[in-house]
This record gives C-alpha cells, sequence and structure tokens, in this order.
C-alpha cells in the first residue's frame, strides 16, 4: 500500500508569512511524530499524536508552530509569522502503535526568503 | 537529556573492505537503540532496531551498554551501502519518539 506522502514537496515562502505542511500517515497507524531536520543535522522531534490527542509538544521550538490531527488521520503542522531560522525539512512519520516501527515520509523542504 | 553522538561526518572506504559507522549515545535509563538509513533521493528508513538482533544487508550493530554505544559494522562494503546513516535513540517512557545523532554519510568506492 501507500506509505507516508507530505505535501508540499517544497515549499518557499516569505518571511512573516503563514506555511502549512500536510502529512498523510499510512492507513490505520495511531502514532503520528513530526520532526525537523536543518541543513547537516539529524532530524529533531517536534510533536506527536496517539490517535487525535496530542501527546507531546514538548519538541516544538516556540508558540508560532503549531500541529493538529483532528480526526485521527491527517496532520498539520503550521507555522507563523515565518521566519528565515525555520527553513529545514520537515519530516513526518507514523507507526502502528507507540513502540512501533516509524515508517517516514518524504519531507518537506521549506525555505523562507 | 539524552544524546546521541555519531563523531564521523563522512566515512569513505573502498567496496570489500570492513566498515564501522561509530555511535554513542547517552540516557540515564534503558534505551532502544536504532540504525536508519536514507539512500540517495529515498526517504528515511529502519535499518535495525537493537532489540531484533537481526543482520541487515550484512550489517549488524551490538548494544554496549558498559561503553554506551552501538555501533554499526559490516564485514564487506558493497557501493550500494553509499548513503547517510543515523544512529537513533528511543527511552522506556512507553512511546518511541526517536532521538538522533547528526549522521555519518558512508561512501563505498569501486
Amino acid at each position: 500500500g501507500a506509505g507516508v506522502s507530505q505535501s508540499p514537496r517544497y515549499k518557499v515562502t516569505k518571511r512573516g508569512q503563514d506555511v502549512a505542511l500536510r502529512c498523510d500517515p499510512i492507513s490505520g497507524h495511531v502514532s503520528l511524530y513530526w520532526y525537523r531536520q536543518a541543513l547537516g543535522q539529524g532530524p529533531e522531534f517536534l510533536t506527536y499524536f496517539n490517535y487525535e490527542a496530542q501527546q507531546d509538544k514538548s519538541g516544538l521550538p516556540n508558540d508560532r508552530f503549531s500541529a493538529e490531527r483532528p480526526e485521527g488521520s491527517i496532520s498539520t503542522l503550521t507555522i507563523q509569522r515565518t521566519e528565515q531560522r525555520d527553513s529545514a525539512m520537515y519530516r513526518c512519520a507514523s507507526s502502528l502503535a507507540g513502540a512501533g516501527e516509524q515508517y517516514f515520509g518524504p519531507g518537506t523542504r521549506l525555505t523562507v526568503t | 537529556a539524552q544524546r546521541v553522538t555519531q563523531p564521523e561526518k563522512l566515512l569513505s572506504v573502498f567496496k570489500g573492505a570492513p566498515v564501522e559507522l561509530k555511535c554513542n549515545y547517552s540516557y540515564s535509563g534503558s534505551p532502544e537503540l536504532f540504525w536508519y538509513v536514507q539512500y540517495s533521493r529515498q526517504r528515511l528508513q529502519l535499518l535495525l532496531r537493537h532489540i531484533s538482533r537481526e543482520s541487515i544487508k550484512g550489517f549488524t550493530a551490538d548494544l554496549n551498554k558498559g561503553e554506551t554505544s552501538f555501533h554499526l559494522k559490516k564485514p564487506f562494503a558493497q557501493e550500494e551501502d553509499s548513503a547517510m546513516y543515523y544512529c537513533a535513540l528511543s527511552g522506556s517512557s512507553g512511546y518511541s519518539t526517536l532521538t538522533f545523532g547528526k549522521g555519518t554519510m558512508l561512501l563505498v568506492s569501486p
């Protein structure tokens, strides 16, 4: 079946604009994770959902970042008033359950100019 | 705080040579350790996890709790092993958010 999908794959936005990044997990996967990866770094945890409940948002860098998963499937990561330092690859992963193997999407490359 | 250290940004070897990608971790409890791989133009994927004790594509990794290490090894590297490798740690908190190292690029030359 289809793997994790993310859209858009590439996003260029001007500083100060809001962006919404979408993640469509593997069907039936309970857990969904967002990571951010800066150039030359490993992925860094942002937030995590079980079904529609946001279980951990300790990795969100500030209150400009938010995420939701209203129906326990598709998730949206929103960045308000983007800044240049937000430029990174944003990765989504899903797993059958909390401790299961995480399957990653292709990522969204965000560039803030 | 949990941390994963991969000391080498780049490891370059010839085909048929042994490979060891180093990974050290810091965690106060009993972690789960993983190796993820990203081949060119592909997504990040799980290579192996320590609890399964499998050998995948000829790679093995042993968790050494005394040295807090989880080095990835392969006796004879192949050109198709060229990729970015990330070591990752999951804590024992009941769910598996991952803490990644910075990654090591492995280049296998013919």
